[in-house]
């Protein structure tokens, strides 16, 4: 049984650039949220997708967007991009927008 | 400003040495995760607490809930090097089920 997975693994972008996450939840899961975690903090919610909706966001800019597929899969974009969106970003499915979340390995985001 | 604050931030101990990391807040949770994160990885579930002053045992390891639901510690015996990592409390405000509010992490190093 496969977990959580995500692509890619790293991404090096420049300013002003967009760039699209990709994550598959676990079997059976059907929600999905997304986090940023900065070098040397917590992650931080960026969004919430359940039933193909954005059900939850945290405090992130509108440059921030998501979806999320029929079959659970999800997409994390940001447009025009700044140096401090440079993180892992990580993808965290549930069974239900429940709280025992079970985390992918994320994706390094390097923006130069 | 993170709504858990997590100490000490940096942790270095040689094996066998026992251990406690603290998770405090000034606002009440719900229920309350502690995670271990490994580098290049996400952050792993090591249990959930929802009832105040509730203890759990996993192994070597000890989780605490305050009885005021705002605080909670993770006590780990005999630490050994496999126990190496960063320790992350994350906690729900319950009125956003499903968004995971996460402390900065605790880094524990344990030296053979």
């Amino acid at each position: 049984d496969a977990g959580v997975t995500q692509s890619p693994t790293h991404l090096i972008k420049t300013r002003g650039q967009q760039v699209t996450l990709r994550c598959s939840p676990k079997s059976g899961h059907d929600t999905v949220s997304w986090y940023q975690q900065a070098l040397g903090q917590g992650p931080q919610f960026i969004f919430q997708y359940y039933e193909e909706e954005e059900r939850q966001r945290g405090n992130f800019p509108d440059r921030f967007s998501g979806h999320q597929f029929p079959n659970y899969s999800s997409e994390l974009n940001v447009n025009a991009l700044l140096l401090g969106d440079s993180a892992l970003y990580l993808c965290a499915s549930s069974p239900g927008p429940v709280n025992e979340q079970f985390f992918g390995p994320g994706t390094r985001l390097t923006v130069l | 400003t993170q709504l858990l604050e997590q100490s000490p931030q940096f942790l270095s101990i040689q094996e066998g040495e026992n251990l406690t990391v603290y998770c405090n807040s000034s606002s009440v949770f719900s229920s309350l995760q502690w995670y271990r994160q490994e580098p290049g990885e996400g952050p792993v579930l090591l249990v959930t607490v929802v009832t105040g002053g509730e203890v759990k045992k996993l192994k070597r390891l000890t989780f605490q809930f305050g009885d005021a639901r705002k605080d909670s510690s993770l006590h780990i015996t005999a630490a050994q090097p496999g126990d190496t990592g960063l320790y992350l409390c994350a906690g729900d405000r319950g009125s956003t089920l499903g968004r995971l509010y996460f402390g900065r992490g605790t880094q524990l190093t344990v030296w053979p």
